[in-house]
């Protein structure tokens, strides 16, 4: 199974700063084919159920404010957050999807200050 | 409006078979395309990704689980059903139904239902 490692595993945060959070794959995460990279990042609120919003690297899901962002950086896959909003509490989990099983980073929470 | 509902037993005890159901609306699993899927979470824990189910009716399994794993679904009653067999304490999670199209990321998921595995 390939392995995701998110960095940091909590975050706090001041309303109105950035934040990043980062993750690696123990594999390549490329499709050859099509050129994409199948990593895609989800925030679980507090008592709620995961929600996307980044796809395929770096495509915002429907609804998602444009404060948030997806990219790559050599072997690092990173999630940003331009300004961080009190609403942006949670644990941030990133999955691959280039192999089944599908896998999950350990989640990183992200707390305001 | 896409919505899904998972649904089953809260307790189970250990080496029984746990059943669980997700009902769904708003997407036809005869759709090409469409894949319906389980994910669970140990309390403090991890996602992770158990079995999904296509509509031509190709099924993934989790290697580490395959054995204990059936999905089956039911496209008149818009329902997929996961089975797992000889449940252990260690299978204690929240399991969610998710909707996939076309291979893509989850973009739906259900609220999740508490397993509990306790004698």
């Amino acid at each position: 199974d390939i392995v995701m490692t998110q960095t940091p595993l909590s975050l706090p945060v001041t309303p109105g700063e950035p934040a990043s959070i980062s993750c690696r794959s123990s594999q390549s995460l490329l499709n050859s084919d099509d050129g994409n990279i199948y990593v895609d990042w989800y925030l679980q609120k507090p008592g709620q159920s995961p929600q996307l919003l980044i796809h395929t690297l770096s495509y915002r899901a429907s609804g998602v404010p444009d404060r948030f962002s997806g990219s790559e950086s050599g072997a690092d896959f990173t999630l940003k957050i331009n300004r961080v909003e009190a609403e942006d509490v949670g644990l941030y989990y990133c999955m691959q999807r280039i192999e089944f099983p599908y896998s999950f980073g350990q989640g990183t929470k992200l707390e305001i200050k | 409006q896409i919505t899904l509902k998972e649904s089953g037993p809260t307790l189970v005890k250990p080496t029984q078979t746990l059943t669980l159901t997700c009902s769904f609306s708003g997407f036809s699993l005869s759709t090409t395309g469409v894949g319906v899927g389980w994910i669970r979470q140990p309390p403090g824990k991890a996602l992770e990704c158990l079995a999904l189910i296509y509509w031509d009716d190709d099924r993934q399994y989790s290697p580490s689980l395959k054995s204990r794993l059936t999905i089956t679904k039911d496209t008149s009653k818009n329902q997929v059903v996961l089975t797992m067999t000889d449940m252990d304490p260690m299978d204690t999670a929240t399991y969610y139904c998710v909707h996939q199209y076309d291979d893509n990321a989850f973009d739906f998921w259900g609220h999740g239902t508490l397993v509990t595995v306790s004698s």
